[in-house]
């Protein structure tokens, strides 16, 4: 199946740093990835689609200075926390579409963010 | 809002019995259904989809999908401990190509 690299699996900083996550499909392209943030015991909300070559569609409620996300070539895309705060501690998964008619999403194992 | 509605759970079941897990959405025109397992601490992987009506079997796993009644359903056979796993139903936004999911169903499956 598709695979979907994450990285890093984890990172610890402390507040008012930066924190970039980069999101590669390996053995596809994708054309379309999805940057996901899930709290503790709660479902995946979607942050941001994010087409090649193009500006990041953000979700309602998602700030698209606090979250910069590039999705600079057909493999990998980067979501950067800028400035994070405590609350911004969260499991961030991102999630690539394969290019095509098809819908299967394949997600990445997944970001846990912890700012101090 | 677009809503995918689960019963959270827990739904536990002994081992080897067939686990029933449900699935209401509200967008009419939604074609796309699918469902991950996600294991505590992990990404969800993707078990399987459906687009047409009817059942779709794949090994021990059963989609169901009634568009009439805007309902989805995963039925896993001969379940396993190994199957306790939170299960996402997600439903494609035409629109935005984009999922949205419920809020899981969390399995247990007694040994």
């Amino acid at each position: 199946g598709a695979v979907v690299s994450q990285h890093p699996s984890w990172v610890i900083c402390k507040s008012g740093t930066s924190v970039k996550i980069e999101c590669r499909s390996l053995d596809f392209q994708a054309t379309t990835m999805f940057w996901y943030r899930q709290f503790p015991k709660q479902s995946l909300m979607l942050m941001a689609t994010s087409n090649e070559g193009s500006k990041a569609t953000y979700e309602q409620g998602v700030e698209k200075d606090k979250f910069l996300i590039n999705h600079a070539s057909l493999t990998l895309s980067t979501l950067t926390v800028t400035s994070a705060h405590p609350e911004d501690s969260s499991f961030y998964i991102c999630s690539a579409r394969v290019a095509g008619v098809r819908a299967e999403q394949f997600f990445g194992p997944g970001t846990r963010l912890t700012v101090l | 809002q677009k809503e995918v509605e689960q019963n959270s759970g827990p739904l536990s079941v002994p081992e080897g019995a067939i686990a029933s897990l449900n699935c209401t959405y509200s967008d009419r025109g939604s074609q796309s259904f699918f469902w991950y397992r996600q294991y505590s601490g992990k990404s969800p992987e993707l078990i399987m989809f459906i687009y047409s009506n009817g059942d779709k079997e794949d090994g021990r796993f059963t989609a169901q999908l009634n568009k009439a009644s805007q309902y989805v359903s995963l039925l896993i056979r001969d379940s396993q401990p190994s199957d306790s796993a939170t299960y996402l139903c997600a439903v494609l936004d035409t629109g935005r190509r984009a999922l949205t999911f419920g809020s899981g169903t969390r399995l247990q499956v007694q040994p």
